[in-house]
């Protein structure tokens, strides 16, 4: 089975300070890990993912996220934050699995900057 | 491109009527996703069809709820009888290709109330 955590409900973050929302993973076998973002009255939209390779990921509106293995982590981190970053961040794992493939997302972590 | 389509936007329905949300994948995607976000449950995948087959419907919630995809560009799900627990907002998304490791394009939503 294949689990994923996001340990906070809630993060707020002053306007222009780094942010960081976390994200752990529980699979049998190598993950395919995925950001989406979701902003009111909307659906998801797609962020980032990881696949294989570097462990380093950039994606889009300035975000990355870095895949370790050892912790089994894939936090989504911003180097400086902004207004419009504040969102509703939801991370996703899923395997591969030939013949039935399916993400499992998290419950969500509420981003706010405070201007 | 138009993105995914759904409709209606916004449904409410009285306990015991039937309800067909629709969904109108994006041109050229193959895997298609029907997902229930409350926030007691958080986001649930119902059913994903590739290339128009149902893939994996164990997360349907009872016998009350079906799902068809008769081509490439359609997919429907109805609830029948509908009941007030079934109140949520209703995604589709859609994926180019039929493994995990493609990101899901979601649409706005059906924002179903059940009273």
């Amino acid at each position: 089975a294949q689990s994923v955590a996001q340990p906070e409900d809630q993060v707020n973050v002053a306007e222009g300070n780094p942010l960081t929302v976390k994200c752990t993973y529980s699979v049998s076998g190598n993950p395919y890990l995925f950001w989406y973002v979701q902003y009111p009255n909307r659906g998801l939209q797609f962020l980032l993912k990881y696949i294989t390779g570097d462990n380093l990921v950039k994606g889009s509106y300035g975000f990355e996220a870095e895949f370790n293995k050892s912790q089994t982590s894939f936090h989504l981190k911003k180097p400086s934050a902004l207004v419009s970053d504040s969102a509703l961040y939801f991370c996703a794992v899923g395997i591969s699995n030939f013949g039935n493939e399916k993400l499992t997302f998290g419950t969500g972590t509420r981003l706010t900057i405070i201007p | 491109d138009a993105g995914v389509i759904q409709s209606p936007r916004h449904e409410v329905t009285e306990m015991g009527q039937e309800v067909t949300l629709r969904c109108k994948p994006i041109s050229g995607h193959n895997s298609l996703f029907w997902y229930r976000q409350t926030m007691m449950r958080g986001l649930e995948l119902l059913i994903y069809f590739n290339n128009n087959v149902p893939i994996d419907d164990s997360g349907m919630p009872e016998d009350r709820f079906s799902a068809k995809m008769p081509n490439a560009s359609f997919s429907t799900l109805k609830i029948q009888p509908s009941e007030p627990r079934d109140s949520a907002v209703y995604f589709c998304a859609s994926s180019f290709g039929t493994t995990v490791s493609y990101e899901q394009y979601f649409g706005p939503g059906t924002r179903l109330t059940v009273t």
